[in-house]
């Protein structure tokens, strides 16, 4: 079993769509937990850290259940610069290495 | 927010050639730095993890004879292909993080290595 699993997408969706990223770990051990977004062709960039009271920033709200080791991401009112892969990552363990799930394609389309 | 500068963008060489990335942080002390591939539609794939000042620690089926990574200052680290061949080419990604474990890792913006 992966340590990090996404829904495999790709999503398409309309401009103003709800749409939710789900994924899975398996290392018990994580502590931290994120997600980035990334560009075709860029490097990933830290979209919102993912808190055990869930948190919000804007169209964007991230959930975490420890005890099911699950971490969502809802973007609310999609936008067509939202379109991009979503990577779903965890940190644990001795030298708390990020671990990468293979990331969500996401296309909003007009 | 954090800044993380990666040189060369684009690399391209021919077989047999020695390639130097660098990563360094600009606004911030990196005390770890991580380097990744990412081959297409893959997910980013951790190569070795650099503490500043100590030998870097390779995962499993990284050839360190072959990446040889070199963190000489907080805001430094540097990756050389050695003898690069074709299935190297790869996009090269480096990330640095401060002392503190909690925070999240930043990103350079990617070197992309195609060797001929």
């Amino acid at each position: 079993r992966k340590e990090v699993e996404q829904d495999p997408g790709p999503f398409n969706v309309p401009e103003g769509a709800t749409v939710a990223f789900n994924c899975t770990y398996s290392n018990s051990a994580s502590q931290s937990f994120f997600w980035y977004r990334q560009d075709c062709r860029k490097e990933p960039k830290l979209l919102m850290s993912v808190y055990s009271s869930g948190n919000e920033d804007g169209r964007f709200t991230a959930q975490l259940n420890r005890a099911s080791q699950y971490i969502s991401l809802l973007i609310r009112d999609s936008k067509l610069s939202d379109s991009a892969t979503y990577l779903c990552s965890t940190s644990g363990g001795s030298n708390y290495k990020l671990t990468f799930g293979k990331g969500t394609l996401l296309t909003v389309n007009p | 927010g954090a800044v993380v500068s990666q040189h060369p963008s684009w690399v391209i060489c021919k077989s047999g050639t020695s390639v130097k990335i660098e990563c360094r942080s600009l606004d911030f002390q990196a005390t770890t730095m991580f380097w990744y591939r990412q081959f297409p539609k893959q997910s980013l794939m951790l190569m070795a993890t650099s503490n500043e000042g100590s030998k870097a620690t390779y995962e499993q089926g990284v050839e360190k004879d072959k990446f040889l990574i070199n963190h000489a200052s907080l805001t430094l680290s540097t990756l050389t292909v050695t003898s690069a061949h074709p299935e190297d080419s790869s996009f090269y990604i480096c990330s640095a993080r401060s002392g503190e474990w909690r925070q999240p890792q930043h990103f350079g913006d990617g070197t992309r290595l195609s060797i001929l």
